[in-house]
């Protein structure tokens, strides 16, 4: 069965720091993995995805990710946060070839960002 | 385009009553599904659809039904609500059926609370 487990419910960092929502995969066949981005009361919109080709993968709003095999993770990271950034992020796993579009999300992160 | 559309945006149920949300997509995606959004549970697939007159159970399908008659619509049905169907509902649609590249659209969400 795939997984997806996101370390740390909550994460608060300075308008400026670096931010870091990690991110452990568990998957019995290659995997695809997406991070996608939640403001408050909307839907969610997707970051980044990775999909077998490059493994540091670059998504909007300046954010990055790496697909680190050997440790079955898929960081999310952005070097200066901004107000604006403030919101929920969902990493989630695709199971396998023949099992259609489904998603498997984490728990979420509630990123703050303190000015 | 609208792009993926839900309503109604927020209801109020009784324990027992039935309701329908409402999903819509005007991208010609043959792929829709359905997820709930719980506090520290990230979303949970209920049913999805690869295709008109085709759907099938996701992680927790019970207490909720579907159908795809058309590509466009993929309403999603309680037929006798509970307090445990309280929940935000999210609609996803995506061109392709494979775990591939394609990115999932998100509805802007349907606020359930059942009494």
């Amino acid at each position: 069965a795939q997984s997806v487990t996101q370390l740390g419910s909550h994460v608060s960092v300075s308008e400026g720091a670096l931010v870091l929502l990690r991110c452990n995969y568990s998957s019995s066949v290659p995997p695809y993995l997406f991070w996608y981005v939640q403001y408050p009361n909307q839907g969610l919109q997707l970051l980044l995805k990775y999909t077998s080709a490059a493994t540091l993968v670059k998504g909007i709003n300046g954010f990055e990710a790496e697909f680190k095999k050997s440790e079955t993770s898929f960081h999310l990271t952005k070097p200066s946060a901004h107000m604006s950034d403030a919101a929920e992020y969902f990493c989630a796993v695709t199971p396998g070839f023949n099992q259609g579009g489904k998603l498997i999300f984490g728990q979420g992160t509630e990123l703050s960002v303190k000015p | 385009n609208a792009g993926v559309t839900q309503t109604p945006k927020f209801q109020v149920l009784k324990t027992g009553q039935s309701m329908t949300l409402q999903c819509a997509q005007d991208m010609n995606h043959e792929y829709m599904s359905w997820y709930r959004q719980d506090p520290g549970m990230g979303l949970r697939l209920i049913h999805y659809s690869v295709g008109a007159g085709i759907t099938d159970q996701g992680e927790v399908p019970n207490g909720y039904n579907v159908s795809r008659s058309t590509t466009e619509d993929f309403p999603l049905r309680l037929l006798s609500a509970a307090p445990s169907q309280t929940s935000v509902y999210f609609c996803a649609s995506s061109y392709s059926t494979r775990p591939s590249t394609d990115t999932q659209y998100f509805g802007p969400g349907t606020r359930l609370t059942v009494l």
